[in-house]
């Protein structure tokens, strides 16, 4: 099962940022956090991962807590091609048991409007 | 930037008859993951390969669907017979994943349609 709650649905006005939030609670301290989206018709795109520092890259910014229960998915100037359904995931490390496979949630679908 | 790539991109078949499908992964990625994905779910792992071997398939209706990646490269996920209910998303990914941690990347999949 999932180990991450997100809202289902989102909306946010084109060129402003869009911050999507994912609670998981239960993480461990071997899990890292991983963001990936999906486009209709298209298989998921991977965003970004972290495990205990913010981290930083060319489509988006991750912001983890201090206690790691909870993350923020930070889409600094959202276009409409950001409209898409958005997947938070923790991920045991595949040199670990039963590791390196995405167990999948609902996502959040997120929806960027003119 | 290499891409993970599926074929055929769209399948229809008749409930009863046999289907295949293909994925050939990012050259050099030692993990290959083949997902289904049923409109409006998030995609569910139906088995997972390190190099030639299978690690997870405990998902995998082993009745039905077999998955092999003979000489750690490509590999086929095929179903027998094929059933209404198969109708799906199929998505294969892989990963680098030799000692460190790296992310999955996805195939655009193959749409599958039981009639």
């Amino acid at each position: 099962d999932a180990k991450t709650t997100q809202p289902p649905s989102m909306d946010c006005a084109e060129g402003r940022a869009a911050n999507l939030p994912c609670n998981h609670s239960t993480i461990s301290g071997n899990e890292y956090v991983y963001w990936y989206r999906q486009i209709h018709s298209q298989g998921p795109q991977y965003i970004i991962h972290g495990l205990k520092n913010n981290e930083t890259n060319e489509m988006a910014s991750l912001i983890i807590t201090e206690d790691r229960k909870s993350s923020t998915l930070i889409l600094p100037h959202a276009t409409l091609r950001d409209t898409a359904v958005y997947y938070c995931i923790v991920r045991v490390p595949l040199f670990y048991n039963q590791g390196g496979k995405l167990i999948f949630g609902q996502g959040t679908e997120l929806s960027v409007k003119p | 930037e290499a891409e993970v790539a599926q074929s055929p991109r769209y399948k229809i078949t008749e409930k009863s008859q046999a289907v295949a499908f293909w994925c050939d992964p990012i050259s050099g990625h030692a993990t290959l993951y083949w997902y289904r994905q049923i409109l409006g779910q998030g995609p569910e792992l139906l088995v997972q390969f390190q190099d030639e071997s299978v690690v997870d398939d405990s998902q995998l209706p082993k009745d039905r669907f077999s998955a092999e990646r003979l000489k750690g490269v490509d590999s086929t996920l095929k179903i027998q017979p094929a059933e209404l209910g198969d109708s799906a998303m199929y998505l294969c990914a892989s990963s680098l994943d030799r000692g460190f941690v790296s992310p999955l990347h996805f195939g655009n999949g193959t749409r599958l349609t039981v009639t």
